[in-house]
């Protein structure tokens, strides 16, 4: 079974610092996908950045940028010049593009609190 | 070009009462999927649905849920009879393929009494 673990269940910043939310995976496939989801207290699921494994580069999306650490298993998100909008759970999740189900593994979340 | 959309929103209901929510996928979106979430769980895919064909059900927890997908825009999740323990919120996402990034939409909070 695939696992997705987020071993900080809340995190708080001040404004306008980085802040870096942690998740590892377990995984035997080569060819799967990374994601961070953003849901704020509306419930909403919005994506927020996505990592192919076969791509060593980095991916970034505006202040959201992700460390890519294959061998490890890990995935970090970090946000620069944190803003007010931005507080919410943040959840990773895997999606396994082998055999078997084509859903989501989703981490149990964290939540981020960003202070005025 | 709308998201997914799901209803209702919130459903209050008596245990034992049948429930149905529903979910159109984004247009042209040929791969949808359900979840439900829940504090002790987390995020849990029930079901998934490629070109209107239930591909996975593993997830679906007990007899008492079905899910239908008559046609491309629209796929229903029902629970029957409802208990206490289905309080939730489930999601329906979809995206271009089973591969392809999810989308989802707003979600249904269900309470069941």
């Amino acid at each position: 079974a695939q696992t997705v673990t987020q071993s900080q269940p809340e995190m708080s910043v001040q404004e306008a610092e980085t802040v870096t939310l942690s998740c590892t995976y377990d995984t035997s496939e080569n060819n799967y996908y990374l994601f961070w989801y953003k849901q704020p207290p509306s419930r909403q699921m919005i994506l927020v950045i996505r990592q192919e494994a076969y791509k060593q580069q980095n991916a970034t999306e505006n202040r959201f940028s992700v460390n890519f650490q294959k061998a490890a298993k890990s995935f970090s998100l970090k946000i620069s010049d944190s803003q007010l909008g931005d507080t919410a759970m943040y959840f990773c999740a895997c999606h396994y593009s082998g055999g078997g189900a084509d859903g989501l593994t989703f981490g149990k979340g964290t939540h981020l609190i960003i202070q005025p | 070009d709308a998201g997914v959309i799901q209803s209702p929103r919130h459903e209050v209901t008596e245990m034992g009462q049948e429930v149905t929510l529903r979910c159109k996928p984004i247009s042209g979106h040929n791969s949808l999927f359900w979840y439900r979430q829940t504090m002790m769980r987390g995020l849990e895919l029930l079901i998934y649905f490629n070109n209107n064909v239930p591909i996975d059900d593993s997830g679906m927890p007990e007899d008492r849920f079905s899910a239908k997908m008559p046609n491309a825009s629209f796929s229903t999740l029902k629970i029957q009879p409802s208990e206490p323990r289905d309080s939730a919120v489930y999601f329906c996402a979809s995206s271009l393929g089973a591969k392809e990034t999810q989308y989802f939409g707003p979600g249904t909070r269900l309470l069941v009494l």
